[in-house]
């Protein structure tokens, strides 16, 4: 069973706060996805990294980063954290070859105040 | 880029009757059509795909359908459960290594009893 974890459920955060947000996935997946999915707006691509120290960006890019230092671990950095950056985010693994299909973690809550 | 849209937004139906959900895709060379569903305070999951090359596929009581000529999917579900209740997300995507995906808005489906 593909396993992808990501580090908190709930985080709450301050304006203006440096805001990681973990995940890791344990199938050896070359691709790794981070969303945003807010009411009414379905699942939007932050970034994604199809190998390690590789990044793309997605379509809502702006205000966040990542990081892939290691396959298993992707990242996502929010450098200035502001209120309109909270929202569910949702880490996603496949791998490289084969069907598109992708496995999700459980999610990461965060609340900026 | 590729544009999803998919409706409806909300569908209430009794136990026991069919749902069907439709998306609208505008890349041509989109060939991957997933369908993802998401349980309350879940993560997402795969239920079922469907590539280009067909134009059916079924797995018991859920089913999709492609129109290629006319850029469209859809998701049909037969017998409806309260199980069923749950938020369905259409994707689209070009299927390759190094693809994404691109999602609909989401479907809330409620099942009353």
């Amino acid at each position: 069973d593909v396993k992808v974890t990501q580090s908190s459920r709930y985080l709450v955060k301050r304006t203006g706060e440096k805001v990681f947000l973990e995940c890791v996935q344990d199938m050896d997946h070359e691709n790794m996805f981070w969303y945003r999915q807010d009411p009414g707006l379905g699942l939007r691509l932050i970034y994604f990294s199809y190998d390690v120290k590789m990044k793309e960006k997605g379509d809502i890019p702006e205000g966040y980063s990542v990081s892939r230092e290691k396959k298993e671990r992707f990242s996502l950095i929010l450098e200035s954290a502001s209120t309109n950056q909270t929202s569910m985010y949702l880490c996603a693994s496949r791998t490289g070859t084969g069907a598109n299909i992708q496995y999700f973690g459980a999610g990461t809550r965060l609340s900026v105040l | 880029g590729e544009n999803v849209e998919q409706h409806p937004s909300t569908l209430s139906v009794q136990e026991g009757d069919s749902a069907v959900i439709k998306c609208t895709y505008s890349d041509s060379a989109s060939n991957y059509f997933p369908w993802y569903k998401q349980e309350l305070g879940k993560r997402p999951q795969l239920i079922i795909d469907i590539r280009s090359n067909v134009g059916e596929k079924k797995d018991q009581r859920i089913a999709v359908t492609l129109n290629k000529t006319a850029k469209h999917f859809s998701l049909h579900i037969t017998e409806t459960q309260p199980e069923d209740s749950a938020v369905y997300f259409c994707a689209a995507s070009k299927g390759s290594g190094y693809s994404t995906l691109t999602f609909g808005k989401g479907t809330m489906l409620l099942v009353s009893p």
